[in-house]
């Protein structure tokens, strides 16, 4: 069973300082893996989608690295904004199926 | 453009009410559709998901089902509810095949009091 971990669970940074959101995931036979954000009570919005053959993706301020091998992946956000302020949600795909982490939750202060 | 609609947006329900959450997709054809639940405290799980009309295959035995009567309508129901299902109900298409990114809805919020 795929289990997947997102350390922190909560993150606070001042304003304008680069955000590092980290995921792991125990089994590497995965199609993808997709970073969603979500806002207190709505649904998700897909940030990224990463191959299972690529290495990295990119998206304006955002930056996402895929270690397969090692089973991990970590979501760079750039110069953070207090519009940044959400949870974030990794996601790997087996093939139809998603299996989630957590999510860490990111405060941005102004 | 794809868009995915869920109703309604918010529910209250009696235990051992019956349940009807509805998800529309539009802008797709024969899209592979998935229900979701995110219980407090607790990340997604899948519940059902479906590769075309009249086929569910269910994830968690539970006191849900799932019909797709339409190629993009997806219905959850529930002849009884309980308490433990009071949750977030999220609807979700992808292109097929089924690891393709998934597009999530706007959700349903049930509490069954």
């Amino acid at each position: 069973k795929q289990e997947v971990t997102q350390i922190p669970a909560a993150l606070s940074v001042p304003e304008g300082e680069n955000l590092v959101l980290n995921c792991s995931f125990t089994d590497s036979a995965i199609y993808n893996l997709q970073w969603f954000r979500q806002d207190p009570g709505k649904g998700l919005t897909s940030l990224l989608l990463i191959q299972s053959s690529q290495r990295e993706q990119t998206s304006g301020r955002l930056n996402a690295s895929l270690d397969k091998s090692s089973g991990r992946s970590t979501l760079y956000i750039a110069a953070s904004q207090p519009g940044d302020s959400a949870t974030y949600l990794c996601a790997v795909s087996g093939d139809y199926k998603l299996s989630f982490g957590a999510g860490t939750t990111v405060t941005v202060r102004a | 453009s794809q868009t995915i609609h869920q109703w309604p947006a918010t529910l209250v329900q009696p235990v051992g009410s019956p349940l009807s959450l509805e998800c529309t997709v539009e802008g797709t054809s024969n899209p592979n559709l998935y229900w979701y639940r995110q219980a407090a405290g607790r990340g997604l799980q899948l519940l059902f998901y479906s590769v075309g009309i009249g086929q569910i295959s269910s994830e968690v035995p539970q006191n849900l089902s799932a019909s797709r009567p339409q190629d993009r309508q997806f219905i959850l129901s529930s002849k009884k509810l309980l308490l433990s299902d009071s949750g977030f109900y999220l609807c979700a298409w992808s292109k097929k095949p089924g690891r393709n990114e998934q597009f999530f809805g706007p959700g349903t919020r049930l509490t069954v009091l």
